[in-house]
C-alpha cells in the first residue's frame, strides 16, 4: 500500500533563508506526486506535480520539488522565504493506475520569522 | 472560474440532528471526493465518487453518507453525526483520464458537533 511521510510538523526559517519541507513515500511503483499549500481558512491549491519527464518541478511562488527515486523522495524547496509563505504544505501522491485514490501526507506548518 | 462551492462554511449543531453538506463544482469534473481534516492526521478521504451514481468508501466512511444524482453536485450527509465527526470537511473534483490531474478543492467547512 502506498503511504506519504512528511517530516517535520512544524517548520520555522527566517525570512530571507532557505525553505525545505520533505516528503517521502512508499510504493513498489512510482506514483505521480504532488505538494498542495493550504493558507487560513482556505482549501488546498497546487503548488507543483512530478508525473513523468524533468526531474526537477518548478511551481507557483518560487517553490521547486525534485524527485528522487532511490531516495523514494519529493522534497519541496525555495531558496528565499517569504512572510507569504507562511501556511500549511501537503505532500501526496497517487498512482499511475488503478485507482484514482489520492494519499495525503499529514501535512508540515511553516513559519517564517521576521 | 473553476470553483468548487461548499455550504455552509461554518455550522455547529447537536448530536443525532441529521446534517448535510453540499458540494458543487462548475468544471464539468467526473471525480469528485470528500475529506476531513484533522490536527496531526492530514487529510482523510471519507468517499469519491467516478462518475454520477457511481461512489466509493475511502478510508473513513463510517457515519457518512453521499450521493452522486448530478455531475456537479456531491453532497455528505451525517445522518447522526457524533462529536467525534467534529472536524474540517474539504470537497474536490478533478477531471477523469489519468491519474495525474490535480484535485480542485473547495474552501472546506468546519463541523462542530455538540
Amino acid at each position: 500500500a502506498q503511504s506519504v511521510t512528511q517530516l517535520g510538523s512544524h517548520v520555522s526559517v527566517s525570512e530571507g533563508a532557505l525553505v525545505l519541507l520533505r516528503c517521502n513515500y512508499s510504493s513498489s511503483v512510482p506514483p505521480y506526486l504532488f505538494w498542495y499549500v493550504q493558507y487560513p481558512n482556505q482549501g488546498l491549491q497546487l503548488l507543483l506535480k512530478y508525473t513523468t519527464g524533468a526531474t526537477l518541478v518548478k511551481g507557483i511562488n518560487g517553490f521547486e520539488a525534485e524527485f528522487k527515486k532511490s531516495e523514494t523522495s519529493f522534497h519541496l524547496t525555495k531558496p528565499s522565504a517569504h512572510m507569504s509563505d507562511a501556511a500549511e504544505y501537503f505532500c501526496a501522491v497517487t498512482p499511475t493506475s488503478g485507482t484514482y485514490k489520492y494519499i495525503f501526507g499529514t501535512g508540515t506548518r511553516l513559519k517564517v520569522l521576521a | 472560474e473553476a470553483q468548487v462551492t461548499q455550504n455552509p462554511r461554518y455550522l455547529i449543531t447537536v448530536t443525532g440532528k441529521k446534517l448535510t453538506v453540499t458540494c458543487s463544482q462548475n468544471m464539468n469534473h467526473e471525480y469528485m471526493s470528500w475529506y476531513r481534516q484533522d490536527p496531526g492526521l492530514g487529510l482523510r478521504q471519507i468517499y469519491y465518487s467516478m462518475n454520477v451514481e457511481v461512489t466509493d468508501k475511502g478510508d473513513v466512511p463510517e457515519g457518512y453518507k453521499v450521493s452522486r444524482k448530478e455531475k456537479r453536485n456531491f453532497p455528505l450527509i451525517l445522518e447522526s453525526p457524533s462529536p467525534n465527526q467534529t472536524s474540517l470537511y474539504f470537497c474536490a473534483a478533478w477531471p477523469a483520464g489519468s491519474s495525474n490531474q490535480p484535485q480542485h478543492f473547495g474552501d472546506g467547512t468546519r463541523l462542530s458537533i455538540l
